[in-house]
């Protein structure tokens, strides 16, 4: 297995740009996960899916941000229009609840730059 | 709230051991990990622990867990250059599968 893939790894965009990150978790995984990493706010929760259904977007910044899973194997995370303040690293996670202990499996994260 | 809290850097002497602590806040979280981030990549699992468990052990690390005081620690014995990383923990909270992360501590090792 490739493991969780996303794309682009690094982009960088003008403010006002519509920016679109892509991820496609691990195959069976039933949970998906998207989280931001920054400096001054560490770790965040955006958003999870449980089998392609929206659970959680309290983490959700604004409503520039959203996210989709049309299907088990695609998620997308857009941001309408981008702001400088949304510079950070996006990454998306998946599980396999049924193990148990809902481990994460990470990919390796899309660098987002706003100017 | 929800609230992960841990030092944001930790400097050791090579060989030493390394203690990172965090603290927590949901009571009935079912489990708890600690996670390693190296420059550049994602996070990965290093280990977690069930609530009903008060220590784990895996090689190297060691896993501490306090429910009383919410409170969850990581020893790393004989620290190497290798294990310079970014540690976070990560409590899974009970009422749902939502898992959230401390900002993560900064392993540094010193020769």
């Amino acid at each position: 297995d490739a493991g969780v893939i996303q794309s682009p790894r690094h982009e960088v965009t003008e403010m006002g740009q519509e920016v679109t990150l892509r991820c496609k978790p691990i195959s069976g995984h039933d949970y998906l996960f998207w989280y931001r990493q920054t400096m001054m706010r560490g770790l965040e929760l955006l958003i999870y899916f449980n089998n392609n259904v929206p659970i959680d977007d309290s983490g959700m910044p604004e409503d520039r941000f959203s996210a989709k899973m049309p299907n088990a194997s695609f998620s997308t995370l857009k941001i309408q229009p981008s702001e400088p303040r949304d510079s950070a690293v996006y990454f998306c996670a998946g599980s396999d609840t049924t193990s148990g202990a809902n481990v994460l499996t990470f990919g390796a994260g899309s660098r987002l730059t706003v100017l | 709230g929800e609230d992960v809290e841990q030092s944001l850097f930790l400097s050791v002497r090579e060989g030493d051991s390394s203690v990172i602590n965090c603290t927590y806040t949901d009571s009935s979280s079912t489990y708890l990990y600690w996670y390693k981030q190296e420059p550049g990549a994602g996070l990965q699992l290093l280990t977690y622990i069930f609530s009903n468990m008060d220590m784990k052990q895996d090689q190297r690390l060691t896993v501490l867990l306090n429910k009383k005081d919410k409170h969850l620690s990581l020893r790393i014995a004989d620290t190497q250059t290798g294990d310079s990383a970014i540690y976070f923990c990560a409590e899974r909270y009970s009422s749902a599968s939502k898992i959230i992360f401390g900002s993560g501590t900064r392993l540094s090792i010193r020769p």
